[in-house]
C-alpha cells in the first residue's frame, strides 16, 4: 500500500521567507510525527498529533515553528521568518500502534 | 529523560565480516527499543523493534539485537556484512508523551556503516 508522502522533496528559500511542509500520513494511522534530521546529526522531535487530542509540541525549536493536522488526515509544517540554522531533512512518519512509526522521505530545506 | 548514546559515528568493516554497531540507552521506565535504517536520499526505515518481549529480536536484513537490561545495551549485530548494509543506522528509544503512553521517538546520532570488498 501507499505509505507516508512528503511534499515538496526538496526545498531552497531565501532566509526571512516563511515555508509550508506538507506531509500526508498513511491512512487510517492515526499518530503523526514531525522530525527534523540536521547534517550528520540524528533526528530531533518536533510535534506529535494524535487523533484529535491536543498535539505534543515540547520539540518545537521557537514560535516560529508552528504544525496543523485535520483531524486523521494531513499535517502542514510551518517555519515562518526562516533562519539558515532552519536548514535541515525534515521528515514525517505516522503510525498506528505507538511504537511502530512509519517515515517519509522527508523534505530536503536549505535557507539561504 | 530518555536518552540514546551510540558508540561509534563510523563503523567500517570488511564484506562477510560480522557488523556490530553499538547503542546504550538510559530509561526510567521498561523502554521500547528500536533500530532504524537510512539509505542515502531515502527515509528511515524500520529494522527491529524490541516491545518487551524476547530479549533477542530478529529484524529484516538478516539484522538481529539482543536487549540487555543489566547493560542498558541493545546492540545491532549481523554475522556477515554485505555490501548492501552500507547506511546509516539509527538507535531509538519511544519516550513517553504527555499523556503517559508511548509516543515520539527519542533517536542517537546515528552510524554511518561502510562496508568494503
Amino acid at each position: 500500500g501507499a505509505g507516508v508522502s512528503q511534499s515538496p522533496s526538496n526545498k531552497v528559500t531565501e532566509k526571512g521567507k516563511d515555508v509550508e511542509l506538507r506531509c500526508d500520513p498513511i491512512s487510517g494511522h492515526t499518530a503523526l510525527y514531525w522530525y527534523r534530521q540536521r547534517l550528520g546529526q540524528g533526528l530531533e522531535f518536533l510535534i506529535y498529533f494524535q487523533g484529535n487530542s491536543a498535539p505534543d509540541k515540547s520539540g518545537l525549536p521557537s514560535d516560529r515553528f508552528s504544525a496543523e493536522r485535520t483531524g486523521e488526515s494531513v499535517s502542514t509544517l510551518t517555519i515562518q521568518r526562516t533562519q539558515q540554522e532552519d536548514s535541515a531533512v525534515y521528515l514525517c512518519a505516522s503510525s498506528l500502534v505507538p511504537y511502530e512509526q512509519y517515515f517519509g522521505p522527508g523534505t530536503r530545506l536549505t535557507v539561504t | 529523560a530518555q536518552s540514546v548514546t551510540q558508540l561509534g559515528s563510523h563503523v567500517s568493516v570488511s564484506e562477510g565480516a560480522l557488523v556490530l554497531l553499538r547503542c546504550n540507552y538510559s530509561s526510567s521506565v521498561p523502554p521500547y527499543l528500536f533500530w532504524y535504517v537510512q539509505y542515502p536520499n531515502q527515509g528511515l526505515q524500520l529494522l527491529l523493534k524490541y516491545t518487551s518481549a524476547a530479549t533477542l529480536v530478529k529484524g529484516i536484513n538478516g539484522f538481529e539485537a539482543e536487549f540487555k537490561k543489566s547493560e542498558t545495551s541493545f546492540h545491532l549485530t549481523k554475522p556477515s556484512a554485505h555490501m548492501s548494509d552500507a547506511a546509516e543506522y539509527f538507535c531509538a528509544v519511544s519516550d513517553l508523551g504527555l499523556s503517559g503512553g508511548y509516543n515520539k521517538l527519542i533517536f542517537g546520532a546515528g552510524t554511518r556503516l561502510a562496508v568494503h570488498p
